[in-house]
């Protein structure tokens, strides 16, 4: 079946430096999607969250970026921070009703080298 | 800030045994929910709630699971017969108005199946 996928397990970064994460999803029909960030230990926190209708979407020191063209997601963090280290995932969910479940991406291992 | 609530954080449990995971979630949400993360993998759904019964349920919810709100505040998930392959992080979420909202993720039960 259709999946959501990560291009990359790990990811390292410098404290300050800005941090792309990227997402492949392969269901066309999808029309919400949302990144998580998961400490461990810790259930997945919601980072921020982007319709099909949109193309970018800006939070706090968080951008996500959405090109259906190539069914592709991405999550900048700018000036990491150490407290951003944790795992990152993005989740997708096909139109339909409220209590439709996510689909889950692998995850992404964020670490900030200090 | 609200939060979902889970208990136990960890339980460990004789194969064939049952158990039951314990979630309150946050008290104007409406949506109910319960994923899964075997270690290592994805985030998988398992089952939503809304209006006192099961919305959706994804293939890996089968007849060894049930879900209950057996007051105003508490949601449970029942494994009847616990299988080693159980063994995984159990996460509960609710959203107020369905999953286009984004999710409020429990700190999860760790299930350990011996």
């Amino acid at each position: 079946g259709e999946s959501v996928g990560l291009h990359l397990p790990t990811l390292s970064v410098q404290e300050g430096d800005n941090s792309i994460i990227n997402c492949a999803y392969s269901n066309s029909a999808s029309d919400y999607f949302i990144w998580y960030k998961q400490e461990s230990g810790k259930g997945p926190q919601f980072i921020i969250d982007i319709r099909s209708n949109m193309d970018k979407r800006q939070g706090q020191r968080v951008t996500v970026l959405l090109n259906k063209t190539v069914k592709h997601l991405s999550l900048q963090i700018a000036a990491t921070q150490p407290g951003d280290s944790a795992v990152y995932f993005c989740a997708e969910k096909e139109p339909g009703g409220g209590a439709d479940g996510l689909t889950f991406g692998k995850g992404t291992h964020l670490i900030i080298q200090p | 800030e609200p939060e979902v609530t889970q208990t136990p954080s960890h339980q460990v449990t004789q194969m064939g045994q049952e158990v039951i995971l314990r979630c309150v979630p946050i008290s104007n949400h409406l949506y109910f929910y319960w994923y899964r993360q075997i270690l290592g993998q994805k985030v998988e759904f398992l089952v939503s709630f809304y209006n006192n019964e099961i919305s959706e349920k994804s293939e890996i919810f089968d007849d060894q699971f049930s879900v209950e709100r057996p007051d105003g505040s508490n949601f449970t998930l029942k494994i009847r017969s616990t299988k080693l392959e159980d063994s995984a992080m159990y996460f509960c979420a609710s959203t107020p108005q369905g999953a286009n909202y984004g999710y409020t993720f429990g700190s999860g039960t760790r299930l350990t199946v011996v």
